[in-house]
C-alpha cells in the first residue's frame, strides 16, 4: 500500500518570502501522479500542483514549484513570494496511473503567511 | 473549468432521519466521483468510490447501508447518510474524475453536516 508523509504538521513564512513544504512517498509503482492541494479556511481543496512520475522536469504553476526526486521517492512544494493569500492547509497526495485510482493523503502541512 | 458543485453546503438534522447530499461536475464528465469525510484539522478519510452506473466501492470500515451512493449519470453523484446520528456530525466532501483523460480530481466545496 502507498502511503505519504508529510512531516511537518505547521509552518510559517513572512510574507514575500519563499517557503518549502515537504512530502515524502513510498510505493512500488513505477507510474503515478503526485499532486499538492491547498485548502484555505473555506475547506474548499483547490489543485495547485501535479507531477507525472514520468516526466524529469519538475512542475511549475506560477509562484509554485516541485522538486521531484523519483529515487528518493520525495515531492516538495516551493511557494515563492509568499503572499497572504496562501495561507492554509497544503496536502501532498499520491495517485497510481490509470483507472479509478484513489488519492492517497498526507496529513497535511498548516501553512501561515504573517504579514 | 473543472468545476464540481455540492448541494447543499451545510444542513442540520435530527437524530434518526436521513440527508442527502448532491454533487454535481458542472462543466466535464465524470467517470469516477469519490466521497470524503473529513473531521477537524484531519485530512481526508476516503469513504467510497462511486463510478456511473455500477455499485460504489467503500472502504474498510464504512457501513454501506448506512452510507448510500448511487452514481446515476456522468454529472451527478449522491450520498444519503441513512438514520443520522451525532458521530455522523462531520464535513462531507466529494471530488469528480474529469472523464477527459487529466486523470485530476477535482473537488466539491464540501457540506457540513449536524445531527442534533
Amino acid at each position: 500500500a502507498q502511503t505519504v508523509t508529510q512531516s511537518q504538521p505547521e509552518m510559517s513564512v513572512q510574507e514575500a518570502e519563499t517557503v518549502t513544504l515537504s512530502c515524502t512517498y513510498d510505493t512500488s509503482e513505477s507510474n503515478y501522479y503526485l499532486f499538492w492541494y491547498k485548502q484555505p479556511p473555506s475547506r474548499q481543496m483547490i489543485l495547485v500542483i501535479r507531477q507525472e512520475a514520468y516526466k524529469q522536469q519538475n512542475a511549475t504553476e506560477n509562484r509554485f514549484s516541485v522538486n521531484f526526486q523519483k529515487a528518493a521517492k520525495s515531492f516538495s512544494l516551493k511557494i515563492s513570494d509568499s503572499q497572504l493569500g496562501d495561507t492554509a492547509m497544503y496536502f501532498c497526495a499520491f495517485m497510481k496511473w490509470g483507472g479509478s485510482e484513489k488519492l492517497v493523503f498526507g496529513k497535511g502541512t498548516k501553512l501561515t503567511v504573517n504579514p | 473549468g473543472a468545476v464540481v458543485s455540492q448541494h447543499p453546503s451545510w444542513v442540520i438534522c435530527k437524530s434518526g432521519t436521513s440527508v442527502k447530499i448532491e454533487c454535481r461536475s458542472l462543466d466535464f464528465q465524470a467517470t469516477t466521483m469519490f466521497w470524503y469525510r473529513q473531521f477537524p484539522k484531519q485530512s481526508l478519510m476516503l469513504m467510497a468510490t462511486s463510478n456511473e452506473g455500477s455499485k460504489a466501492t467503500y472502504e474498510q470500515g464504512v457501513e454501506k447501508d448506512k452510507f448510500l451512493i448511487n452514481h446515476a449519470s456522468l454529472t451527478l453523484s449522491t450520498l444519503t447518510v441513512t438514520s443520522a446520528h451525532p458521530e455522523d456530525s462531520s464535513f462531507y466532501i466529494c471530488s469528480a474524475r474529469d472523464r477527459g483523460g487529466s486523470d485530476t480530481q477535482y473537488f466539491g466545496p464540501g457540506t457540513r453536516l449536524t445531527v442534533l
